[in-house]
């Protein structure tokens, strides 16, 4: 079946440190790719899609490039802030409008 | 911005209660999904559905867990008797024509069962 694996956390970086988040995909088809973030407290939003192979996402200095020759998604930043603090999930959504997530990487930015 | 609109935000309860949480998807939303999040883990789909239907509850426990959409509109889910593995955040998402494939979340209800 469809899945997503993203790399494991904690990651806790330094502000304006370079982030990357792993993320592959097995699944049947075309599938969409999201990346969403998870505040404390909150539900989960959308950060970026990319939506068939070779597009790029990207959103608040964000970035990931859909791959499907290595089925990955990975996500990057040039330059982490404090605020970027989270849990990003990875997620791909199929035909069906099924969406499976990742177990989500909890970043800490430090001063 | 329209959003997603779960309640209530927290719930705590003894175990062998029941429990309901109510989610009011983004206005014309037709498909609307229930998610469980562990902490520290990932949404897991406890049902889907499309308008009124049940597209998927292939992982929702039916021996204590029900979910319905009568209308099509609002949804409810029930956990009767609450087991202290219940503690999880419960997740109401929803998504249709006009999202662009996006799932929308709302806040989610965050149930612990002592």
């Amino acid at each position: 079946g469809d899945s997503v694996t993203q790399m494991e956390g904690p990651v806790t970086l330094s502000e304006e440190a370079f982030l990357t988040i792993n993320c592959t995909y097995t699944a049947t088809g075309y599938p969409s790719l999201f990346w969403y973030v998870q505040y404390p407290g909150e539900g989960l939003q959308l950060l970026l899609k990319a939506t068939k192979a070779d597009d790029k996402g990207s959103n608040k200095g964000f970035e990931a490039t859909y791959r499907k020759e290595t089925t990955s998604f990975h996500l990057e930043k040039g330059s982490v802030q404090v605020s970027d603090s989270a849990v990003y999930f990875c997620a791909l959504s199929n035909t069906g409008n099924q969406f499976y997530f990742g177990t989500g990487t909890s970043l800490t930015v430090i001063p | 911005e329209a959003e997603v609109a779960q309640s209530p935000r927290y719930k705590i309860t003894e175990k062998s209660q029941a429990v309901a949480f109510w989610c009011d998807p983004i206005s014309g939303h037709a498909t609307l999904y229930w998610y469980r999040q562990i902490l520290g883990q990932g949404p897991e789909l406890l049902v889907q559905f499309q308008d009124e239907s049940v597209v998927d509850d292939s992982q929702l426990p039916k021996d204590r867990f029900s979910a319905e959409r009568l209308k099509g509109v609002d949804s409810t889910l029930k956990i009767q008797p609450a087991e202290l593995g219940d503690s999880a955040m419960y997740l109401c998402a929803s998504t249709g024509q006009g999202a662009s494939g996006e799932l929308f979340f709302g806040e989610g209800s965050r149930l612990t069962v002592l």
